[in-house]
């Protein structure tokens, strides 16, 4: 079975910090990997997500991700953050020519953007 | 266009007793999947349904099931509650191919006493 695994669960940065959030996944085969983020009382939301192609995805709000097949890997990354990218993010992956939309997320990372 | 609505967004049951939650999905999207989040498993995948049929199921036991109406309107039912039931749980919905973008509502909260 598919697992995600995102490794910090906390991350506390300043304003203009640069980030990088990281996400494993341990499917070998076809995967469509997405990054979505939940703002305090708000719904799940996608930032950006990767089908084929360039592995250098670019999302909402100045995110982007890079696919690198050889390491499972679909880290998440902004140049510089600001107070209003505190949030919870979720790594998710869809595995498999028959997975539908079904979705196996990682345990999230919280992170909090000191102004 | 409206977003994912979930009915109803809070619920309070206590142990053994049944419940069911209704998700309404964006207009023109087929599929509706559930996920169930909570602290400490996080979010996790329990039935995705496309057409009134299910095309995928979590590893979830069989008290946790689920439908879709020909309107694409779905419902989840949990039946002989237990305490580690209360979550969070999030519909999405989705055009009918699965390689577009899902669309999360926001959720029904159940807490069982």
């Amino acid at each position: 079975a598919q697992s995600v695994s995102q490794h910090n669960h906390h991350v506390i940065l300043s304003e203009a910090a640069s980030l990088e959030l990281g996400c494993n996944y341990s499917y070998g085969g076809t995967v469509n990997l997405f990054w979505y983020v939940q703002y305090p009382g708000q719904h799940l939301q996608l930032l950006l997500k990767y089908f084929s192609g360039d592995p250098l995805v670019k999302g909402i709000k100045g995110f982007e991700a890079e696919f690198i097949k050889s390491k499972f890997s679909f880290n998440l990354r902004k140049p510089s953050v600001q107070w209003s990218d505190t949030a919870e993010y979720f790594c998710a992956v869809k595995s498999g020519w028959n997975a539908g939309n079904m979705l196996t997320f990682g345990g999230g990372t919280r992170l909090m953007v000191k102004p | 266009k409206a977003g994912v609505t979930q009915t109803p967004r809070y619920l309070i049951k206590t142990r053994g007793q049944q419940v069911t939650l209704s998700c309404s999905p964006i207009s023109g999207h087929r599929s509706v999947s559930w996920y169930q989040q909570t602290p400490g498993q996080g979010l996790q995948f329990l039935f995705e349904y496309f057409s009134e049929t299910q095309r995928n199921k979590g590893n979830f036991p069989g008290r946790f099931s689920g439908r879709q109406f020909s309107n694409s309107r779905s419902e989840m039912n949990v039946s002989t509650l237990e305490l580690g039931d209360s979550a969070l749980y999030l519909c999405a919905s989705s055009l009918a191919d699965s390689s577009n973008e899902q669309f999360f509502g926001p959720g029904t909260r159940l807490t069982v006493l």
